[in-house]
C-alpha cells in the first residue's frame, strides 16, 4: 500500500497567516498516462464529512477560495493556505488515488491562534 | 445538486448484521461509481471499496475484502453497505462518496455523505 504521511499533524495559525501543510507519499504518485500527480486534497470541518479542495495536486475544485493552493509532485506536497479565516479551522486531510488500495494520510488540524 | 443522503446512526450488539444505505440524487446514478469510506477516531480515513451502479461491479481493499458487502439498487439510486456479524471494533464513521470517475472509479471523492455512525456494543 502507499503510505501517505502528513505533517505536522497541528498547526496553530494567526488569522491572515500563511498555514503550510505538507503530505509525502511512500513511493512516486506520478500518473504516466498524463504526466500529472493522483494526488487530492480535503477539508473537513467539525462535525461534517470531507470537502474536496483539490484533484491532480493542484486543480482546485469549483468553489474552493483562491486563497487555497495545492502544489507537488512525485513524492512531496504542500497545501497551502495563504491567508487563514476563521472559517478555515478543520482538519486537512490528503489522498492517493494512483494505486489501490487508495490511501489518505492521517490529517492535520488547523486551530487559530 | 448531487447529494448523497446516507442512513441514521445505529446503535448493535456484537454478532448483529446490519445494512446502512446511501441514496443518491441531482445526477446520473448510473454514470460514477460510488465509494465507502471508514473513519475511526483517531485513524484517519480508509477507503472500503467501490461500487459501479450501471453494472454492480464491486471492488474492495483487501483490508475489507470479505467483512463487508456493498451493493447497490439502481431502481432508487441507493448504495449500501452491510456487515453479516459485527465487531465492536466496527465502530467508526462510514461515509459514501461518489468517485469522480475519471480514471475507472481509482480517483478522487467530489460529494461525500453526510456520515453514518456506526457503534457496535455489547
Amino acid at each position: 500500500d502507499i503510505v501517505m504521511t502528513q505533517s505536522p499533524d497541528s498547526l496553530v495559525v494567526s488569522l491572515g497567516e500563511r498555514a503550510t501543510i505538507n503530505c509525502k507519499s511512500s513511493q512516486s504518485v506520478l500518473y504516466s498516462s498524463n504526466n500529472k500527480n493522483c494526488l487530492a486534497w480535503y477539508q473537513q470541518k467539525p462535525g461534517q464529512p470531507p470537502e474536496l479542495l483539490f484533484y491532480w495536486a493542484s486543480t482546485r475544485e469549483f468553489g474552493v477560495p483562491e486563497r487555497f493552493s495545492g502544489s507537488g509532485s512525485g513524492t512531496d506536497f504542500t497545501l497551502t493556505i495563504s491567508s487563514l479565516q476563521a472559517e478555515d479551522v478543520a482538519v486537512y486531510f490528503c489522498q492517493q488515488y494512483c494505486a489501490t488500495p487508495l490511501t489518505f494520510g492521517g490529517g492535520t488540524k488547523v486551530e487559530i491562534k | 445538486d448531487v447529494q448523497l443522503v446516507q442512513s441514521g446512526a445505529e446503535v448493535k450488539k456484537p454478532g448483529e448484521s446490519l445494512k446502512i444505505s446511501c441514496k443518491a440524487s441531482g445526477y446520473s446514478f448510473t454514470s460514477n461509481y460510488i465509494a465507502w469510506v471508514r473513519e475511526m477516531p483517531g485513524k484517519g480515513l480508509e477507503w472500503m471499496g467501490i461500487i459501479y451502479p450501471g453494472d454492480s461491479q464491486t471492488r474492495y481493499s483487501p483490508s475489507f475484502q470479505g467483512q463487508v458487502t456493498i451493493s447497490v439498487d439502481k431502481s432508487i439510486t441507493t448504495s449500501y453497505l452491510q456487515w453479516s456479524s459485527l465487531k465492536a471494533s466496527d465502530t467508526a464513521m462510514y461515509y459514501c462518496a461518489r468517485s469522480s470517475s475519471v480514471l475507472d472509479g481509482y480517483d478522487w471523492f467530489d460529494s461525500w455523505g453526510q456520515g453514518t455512525l456506526v457503534t457496535v456494543s455489547s
